[in-house]
């Protein structure tokens, strides 16, 4: 059974740098083909995607957002870590990671979840 | 960017069918998958590939792609159905989620 948990700072300061961490069971990421997701939902407003790293380390970045992010994974302790320079209150949302395979267009499962609310 | 385009809400009674719509510039010459996620949840794949339906996902749950409009239809809603449906596809090597419809079952 896959799993996936997000972990990190619930609340944060204008131009902070957020740093998430994905903790996930059930697979990994030495096995060809997968890869973890970052997504993120805005109170009210849209899922957006953030970053997508993969097995062998091919990275993947939101184009409007790509200057901010970086994304890093940690196979020997099955974590994904996800950092996000100069927050903003725009920033404020619901961070997911997820598991998808490079042969499939859907992501899935998903974490349960983060709110991170960026204010000063 | 590629934009898709979802009803902000859509509104049924329990044993209807609900109909879901997701609109984007020749959407059907993509691939749609559509998430439920339910509040406090994290999103749940209920149609993959257009219309292919994950396992565990109730038969009541189909989806259609055709020309500018993809479709997510709900049969014998249930009151445990309520909740957001978004859409995605890719696009540009990235993933594009649609603005997500909050459906009720009144």
């Amino acid at each position: 059974q896959i799993t996936l948990k997000e972990s990190g700072p619930t609340l944060m300061k204008p131009t902070q740098t957020l740093t998430l961490t994905c903790t996930f069971s059930g697979f990994s990421l030495t096995t060809g083909g997968v890869g973890v997701g970052w997504i993120r939902r805005p109170p009210g407003k849209a899922l957006e995607w953030l970053a997508l790293i993969y097995w062998n380390d091919d990275k993947h970045y939101s184009p409007f957002l790509k200057s901010r992010l970086s994304i890093t994974k940690y196979t020997s302790k099955n974590q994904v870590v996800l950092t996000l320079t100069n927050m903003d209150p725009v920033d404020t949302a619901t961070y997911y990671c997820a598991h998808k395979m490079d042969y499939v267009g859907w992501f899935g499962p998903w974490g349960q979840g983060t709110l991170v609310t960026v204010s000063s | 960017s590629y934009v898709l385009t979802q009803p902000p809400s859509v509104s049924v009674a329990p044993g209807q069918t609900a109909r879901i719509s997701c609109w984007g510039d020749n959407l059907g010459r993509n691939v749609v998958h559509w998430y439920q996620q339910k509040p406090g949840q994290a999103p749940v794949l209920v149609v993959n590939d257009d219309s292919d339906r994950p396992s565990g996902i109730p038969e009541r749950f189909s989806g259609s792609n055709s020309g500018n409009t993809a479709t997510l239809t709900i049969s014998r809603v249930e009151v445990g159905d309520e909740a957001d449906y978004s859409c995605q596809v890719w696009d540009s090597n990235r993933p594009v989620f649609g603005g997500g419809t909050k459906l009720t079952v009144l």
